[in-house]
């Protein structure tokens, strides 16, 4: 069976520090994994994927198939990037099982 | 980019009622459509996955004839929880996927009194 972890559960960072997001999986098959961020009172917006390899606002994440680890980063936090972030799991079956998420706040 | 409505936001029923909550994908057609819940300060647990005219996959643990789930059509789905208790208030989201991604509905709050 699949699973996703993410051991913090709360993570609090200065504006300007390094940030990283802790992710591990656990999955049979070929991972596809995701982050996703849901901001205040908005809804869950996809933030990044693997196969992708892009930097969106600043945020990177290499998948590490050896560690089974999939970490968020991020070289200088800002105020607007406190937000609750989801790591997620797509299966073969095509569904997307989540981690238990990280909210993250900056400190100004 | 895609945008899933989900009506109400917010509902408040009386122990022993059924409501149905319904999830739209405006400007795309889904192929898929997924139910989530979310208990305050938790992950989001995938309910079900529904496929257009098709009867939904459940996950386990999750009782079918209690929620149950209609895709009519490729941009709608509607959630029905029967005889609700108030242990069955909680977050509900819905997701629609299409060629390009997944897409998340901004959730129904339940409240059962």
């Amino acid at each position: 069976a699949q699973r996703v972890t993410q051991p913090e559960k709360l993570l609090s960072v200065f504006k300007g520090a390094p940030v990283e997001l802790k992710c591990n999986y656990s999955y049979s098959g070929s991972p596809e994994l995701f982050w996703y961020v849901q901001y205040s009172r908005q809804r869950l917006q996809l933030l990044l994927r693997h196969i992708s390899r892009e930097s969106i606002k600043g945020f990177t994440a290499d998948l590490n198939k050896g560690e089974t680890s999939f970490h968020l980063k991020k070289p200088f936090a800002q105020e607007e990037d406190s937000a609750m972030y989801y790591c997620a799991l797509l299966t073969g079956a095509n569904n997307l099982f989540f981690g238990t998420g990280t909210r993250l706040t900056v400190i100004p | 980019g895609a945008v899933v409505s989900q009506h109400p936001s917010w509902v408040i029923c009386k122990s022993g009622t059924s409501v149905k909550i319904e999830c739209r994908s405006l400007d795309f057609q889904a192929t898929t459509m997924f139910w989530y819940r979310q208990f305050p300060k938790q992950s989001l647990m995938l309910m079900a996955t529904s496929n257009e005219g098709s009867k939904a996959t459940y996950e386990q643990g999750v009782e079918k004839d209690k929620f149950l789930i209609n895709h009519a059509s490729l941009t709608l789905s509607t959630l029905t929880v029967t005889s609700a208790h108030p242990e069955d208030s909680s977050f509900y989201i819905c997701s629609a996927r299409d060629g390009l991604g997944q897409f998340f509905g901004p959730g129904t709050r339940l409240t059962v009194l």
